[in-house]
């Protein structure tokens, strides 16, 4: 079964800083997808940036971007000029690439939650 | 594109009431997945829906639980006997088929057992 770790319960950042959250996995699979959702409080999680494992580049969204180490399983997430909307929990997950029944689930960490400081 | 939507958002209960809750996910989606989050965790999987059948279910899902997806559109996920274990946020998901699309989720309902 896979995993998902994020180690980091909180973290806080100033205003227009940059913040870097941490993930780690674990999985026997060669081919998966890997996500980053946003859950701000009492909202809707919305997906924030996502990576499929083939892919050596790593994925950018606006301020958002990935640092996808395949080998040393880990997927961090870099937020820019951070924003006071930045302002939420963080999941990291994960999702097996092959088909059928549980593969389409996602594995989710425990959630980072970040703190921006005007 | 009016998003996942979640009916009730709120939902306090006594022990041992059963509780029903309903998922409208995207119109084109025919993927459904209920997830259950309790504070302080991320969202575990409950169970999927592909169109009208259960494809999987989680050992999470006891027997207290059951999901339906009629005509694949709606789903409903009903709790019977509910236990103060289940307070939990109840998080509905789709997505269309293709192997990188996201899952788009709903606002969750919250359940309270007193």
């Amino acid at each position: 079964a896979q995993t998902v770790t994020q180690s980091q319960p909180e973290m806080s950042v100033q205003e227009a800083e940059t913040v870097t959250l941490s993930c780690t996995y674990d999985t026997s699979e060669s081919d998966y997808y890997l996500f980053w959702y946003k859950q701000p409080p009492s909202r809707q999680m919305i997906l924030v940036i996502r990576q499929e494992a083939y892919k050596q580049q790593n994925a950018t969204e606006n301020r958002f971007s990935v640092n996808f180490q395949k080998a040393a399983k880990s997927f961090s997430l870099k937020i820019s000029d951070s924003q006071l909307g930045d302002a939420a929990m963080y999941f990291c997950a994960y999702r097996s690439a092959l088909s059928g029944g549980s593969n389409y689930k996602l594995t989710f960490g425990k959630g980072t939650l970040l703190t921006v400081n005007p | 594109d009016t998003g996942v939507s979640q009916d009730p958002r709120h939902k306090i209960t006594k022990r041992g009431q059963n509780v029903t809750f309903r998922c409208d996910p995207i119109s084109e989606h025919n993927r459904l997945y209920w997830y259950r989050q309790t504070l302080g965790q991320g969202p575990e999987f409950l169970t999927y829906f592909q169109n009208e059948a259960q494809l999987e279910k989680s050992r999470l899902l006891s027997d207290r639980f059951s999901a339906e997806r009629p005509k694949g559109s709606f789903s409903t996920l009903e709790i019977q006997r509910t236990e103060q274990g289940d307070s939990a946020m109840y998080l509905c998901a789709s997505s269309s088929t293709g192997g990188r699309q996201p899952q788009h989720f709903g606002d969750g309902t919250r359940l309270s057992i007193l």
